[in-house]
């Protein structure tokens, strides 16, 4: 019963190395969304999608880029992995229901970078 | 700029008893909603219960309440009858339109 799932539960990473953070839903969702959670500071966004091929910049978006080819898949990248970057990233997508953007997230994938 | 804040690090209950977890935010609108999530242990976030702003009954699941204040933007969520599987980080949430905003979570861990 997975409807979003992130391909990478745990990935180590070397500091300099490019970093693809694949997430694909399968509820035929317009609004993707990446997300980093770092403890004491709750979810912060990053970027996100209301289309194919569309990307809106989120509150910290320095460092990374993003890729919505097909509607159903968007991917995170970290081009130059930063120890920084060590956290919990969050894929979620949504359906307005009621007006209401709820969201339904993925697993999530714990980055560490070396 | 929408803020949320969860003043509870931190919480602990003992099976079957009532628990509240508190939120307070700050909007300019007028028209937004509010979520609380909850984040098992190792597990996927999940939709534990939505309000809009516009009604004044308080929305109910089971055994999950909230008591929504607006003019004192207050969102508190209320557990009754507490389980083991309410052990989880809880997180409050406001949506505005495609804004979506986070408090940084409440660890809620229910005792034997």
């Amino acid at each position: 019963d997975v409807k979003v799932t992130q391909s990478s539960r745990y990935l180590v990473k070397r500091t300099g190395e490019k970093v693809f953070l694949e997430c694909v839903q399968d509820m035929d969702h317009e609004n993707m969304f990446w997300y980093r959670q770092d403890p004491g500071l709750g979810l912060r966004l990053i970027y996100f999608s209301y289309d194919v091929k569309m990307k809106e910049k989120g509150d910290i978006p320095e460092g990374y880029s993003v890729s919505r080819e097909k509607k159903e898949r968007f991917s995170l990248i970290l081009e130059s992995a930063s120890t920084n970057q060590t956290s919990m990233y969050l894929c979620a997508s949504s359906l307005w229901s009621a007006g209401a953007n709820v969201l339904t997230f993925g697993a999530g994938s714990r980055l560490t970078v070396l | 700029a929408q803020t949320v804040t969860q003043s509870q690090p931190e919480m602990s209950v003992q099976e079957a008893e009532t628990v509240t977890l508190s939120c307070t935010y700050d909007t300019s609108e007028n028209n937004y909603y509010l979520f609380w999530y909850k984040q098992p242990p190792s597990r996927q976030m999940i939709l534990v219960i939505r309000q809009e702003a516009y009604k004044q009954q308080n929305a109910t699941e089971n055994r999950f309440s909230v008591n929504f204040q607006k003019a004192a933007k207050s969102f508190s969520l209320k557990i009754s009858d507490s389980q083991l599987g309410d052990t989880a980080m809880y997180f409050c949430a406001l949506n505005n339109n495609n804004d979506m905003r986070f408090g940084a979570g409440t660890r809620l861990t229910v005792k034997p």
